[in-house]
């Protein structure tokens, strides 16, 4: 019963490293999204997949891509960190139809 | 600006006694609000849901009310449990493109709840 799978957990990295965060879900949903939390705020969109073969821009989208692999998996891609990328990461997956998201633990990056 | 605003960033509540987590929107393209529980070093988990064509939503200990005239919600917790102590957060979406699903959710700043023994 895994539901949404975040790897990794944590990260460090150094300004200007790259990275991939990947995401995974095994409950047959069509739409994906990657938000980003930091201390004291609430959780913001950066990017979403509604469907696979397509994503779309979120709130915070500067300094990110992504892809949608396949109908089960989105990666999160940092090409060139920077300290304020630093805050944690959540993948997020639901059905096309349902607005009910349904999150996976979270990966916590700090970019130094 | 924010459109989703939890004003309490804490609230202490005695075990047993009833919480009452506070919600407001600006927003009138929202039409879908939900309630998220979220521990430490956990992703948050989906509590409680309710469409604007309602007013009242109840799940067991949990309910929520949506007062769309005045945009706001509220998640009522009745009784307390030391295990409700966590952080809540308020959520809304909007119809999306597909005319379904929502295209992401917008947040709040959550509420830190506390149940004191």
């Amino acid at each position: 019963n895994a539901g949404v799978t975040q790897t990794p957990k944590f990260q460090v990295l150094k300004t200007g490293q790259s990275m991939t965060l990947q995401c995974a879900q095994d409950m047959n949903h069509n739409s994906m999204y990657w938000y980003r939390q930091d201390p004291g705020m609430g959780l913001r969109l950066i990017y979403y997949s509604a469907s696979e073969g397509t994503t779309d821009k979120g709130e915070v989208p500067n300094g990110y891509n992504v892809s949608r692999l396949n109908k089960r998996e989105f990666s999160l891609r940092l090409e060139s960190a920077a300290p304020s990328q630093t805050s944690v990461y959540f993948c997020a997956s639901s059905t096309l139809e349902g607005n009910i998201q349904y999150f996976g633990a979270g990966t916590r990056l700090s970019v130094l | 600006d924010q459109q989703v605003k939890q004003n309490s960033p804490s609230l202490s509540v005695q075990e047993g006694r009833i919480s009452i987590l506070n919600c407001d929107y600006t927003n009138s393209m929202f039409d879908y609000f939900l309630w998220y529980k979220k521990y430490p070093a956990e992703g948050p988990t989906f509590l409680i849901s309710i469409s604007s064509i309602k007013d009242k939503n109840e799940d067991g200990r949990f309910t929520v009310f949506l007062n769309k005239s005045a945009k706001h919600l509220s998640l009522h917790i009745v009784p307390s449990q030391p295990g409700d102590s966590a952080v809540y957060f308020c959520a809304a979406s909007a119809i999306g493109w597909s005319g379904g699903g929502a295209d992401g959710l917008t947040f709040g700043k959550g509420t830190h709840l506390i149940i004191q023994p």
